[in-house]
């Protein structure tokens, strides 16, 4: 069975620190890894994807990709209150995607 | 270019009733994902639909069930209401045959059942 695991959270940070979000993913076909927003009471929306190892940066987030652990993770730079939210890893294999069940981020002011 | 679309937005039913959920994908999607999201849970998934065909299935009864039309929309049944139906059912679509795409979710059908 194909699992993501994400940390539940909840995860606090204060205002302009950087909150680091892990997920780790079973299926080692994976092709190419997500990174989804989800406010509460609204659907998910997308933040990032990456497919190569390494780093994507994309302002004030950057995606991080090691395949060989299995391993993917999201920082969140100058973090502000409004980045309060559930953020979801999401891992597609084939046409499949798989998503963990989310970590809960509060950014403190 | 519309998104994904889901109605109706709320809903309250009444255990032992049957509901129907819409869902109407991004033009050129034909793959169309159902989730099941409670506090806790995270997203649990239901099935997927491509070409008018359930191509994937997760683990849950057989009172929930779907189909897809030949204009990819979808719908999703779940018949027999209980209590722990009540949920947000997102609906997903995405394209076929590209690694970097991604799933482009519905606002969502909040269902309670009373």
């Amino acid at each position: 069975q194909k699992e993501v695991e994400q940390n539940s959270g909840p995860l606090s940070v204060p205002e302009g620190a950087i909150a680091s979000l892990n997920c780790t993913y079973s299926d080692r076909g994976s092709q190419s890894f997500f990174w989804y927003r989800q406010y509460s009471g609204k659907s998910p929306e997308l933040i990032m994807f990456i497919y190569s190892n390494g780093d994507k940066e994309d302002g004030r987030f950057t995606a991080q990709l090691n395949k060989a652990s299995q391993y993917v993770s999201l920082l969140i730079r100058d973090s502000q209150p409004s980045d309060s939210a559930t953020y979801l890893c999401a891992v597609r294999a084939g046409n499949q995607f798989y998503f963990g069940t989310g970590t809960s981020l509060t950014v403190i002011p | 270019k519309a998104g994904v679309t889901q109605t109706p937005r709320y809903l309250i039913k009444t255990r032992g009733q049957q509901v129907t959920l819409s869902c109407s994908p991004i033009s050129g999607h034909r793959s169309v994902s159902w989730y099941q999201q409670t506090p806790g849970q995270g997203l649990q998934f239901l099935f997927e639909y491509f070409s008018e065909t359930q191509r994937n299935k997760g683990n849950f009864p057989g009172r929930f069930s779907g189909r897809q039309f030949s204009n990819s929309r979808s719908e999703m049944n779940v018949s027999t209401l209980e209590l722990g139906d009540s949920a947000l059912y997102l609906c997903a679509s995405s394209l076929e045959g590209t690694r970097n795409t991604e799933a482009f979710f519905g606002q969502g059908t909040r269902l309670t059942v009373v």
